[in-house]
């Protein structure tokens, strides 16, 4: 069945550094990869979507990309900032009929001032 | 745009006590999902609808736990009997109609404590 892989639990950086997230993935079809924050108290909220025929998405400064070669999608952002510290999510819409979302473990994001 | 309305934000239930979680998707979503979280699990899919028909259900607990949706504009999930380990936040989602074409909003969540 499909699912989503994501080791990173805990990135701790200071401001102006730059991050990077990976996850990898496992699916039957063409995947569409999605990255998702979640700042505490809210929901989850879409950052990010990246299919076969975009290959990457851009907004508020992060940038996704996929590599079909190595099942792997990476999120990135040049200089984050102290804002920027939440929980960040990759998932997987699945392959089969249901279109549910399959969420990696999330990373916790940390940027000190 | 109200977005994904989920009530109450916190509740608190006796275990053994019913408790009945609320949604309401936005307007014109076809599909309404709904997922637990909690810091072990992380993101877990319950159950899904697509207009109003139940798709699937295959991440619901099979006792206690039920979900329906009467009409196009809201969404429950009802568990009886409730248990410690029912306490999580719960979360709902909808789309415009799913899959890799759909943007998927979510609630800002249920916070369920058992006690």
């Amino acid at each position: 069945g499909d699912s989503v892989t994501q080791k990173q639990g805990q990135v701790t950086l200071s401001e102006d550094d730059f991050l990077f997230i990976n996850c990898t993935y496992s699916t039957t079809t063409y995947p569409t990869l999605l990255w998702y924050v979640q700042y505490l108290g809210q929901g989850p909220q879409l950052l990010l979507k990246v299919t076969t025929a975009n290959n990457k998405g851009i907004s508020r400064g992060f940038e996704a990309t996929y590599d079909k070669g190595t099942t792997s999608f990476h999120l990135q952002k040049a200089s984050v900032q102290e804002s920027d510290s939440a929980v960040y999510f990759c998932a997987l819409v699945a392959s089969s009929g249901s279109w549910q979302l399959i969420f990696g473990s999330g990373t916790q994001l940390t940027v000190m001032p | 745009n109200a977005g994904v309305i989920q009530t109450p934000r916190h509740k608190v239930t006796g275990k053994g006590q019913e408790a009945t979680l609320w949604c309401e998707p936005i307007s014109g979503h076809s599909a309404v999902f709904w997922y637990r979280q909690t810091i072990v699990q992380g993101l877990e899919f319950l159950t899904y609808f697509r207009n109003q028909a139940p798709i699937d259900d295959s991440g619901m607990p099979k006792e206690r736990f039920s979900a329906q949706m009467p009409n196009q504009s809201h969404s429950t999930l009802k568990i009886q009997s409730t248990q410690p380990q029912d306490s999580a936040v719960y979360l709902c989602a909808s789309s415009l109609v799913g899959g890799g074409n759909s943007d998927y909003t979510f609630g800002s969540g249920t916070r369920l404590l058992v006690i």
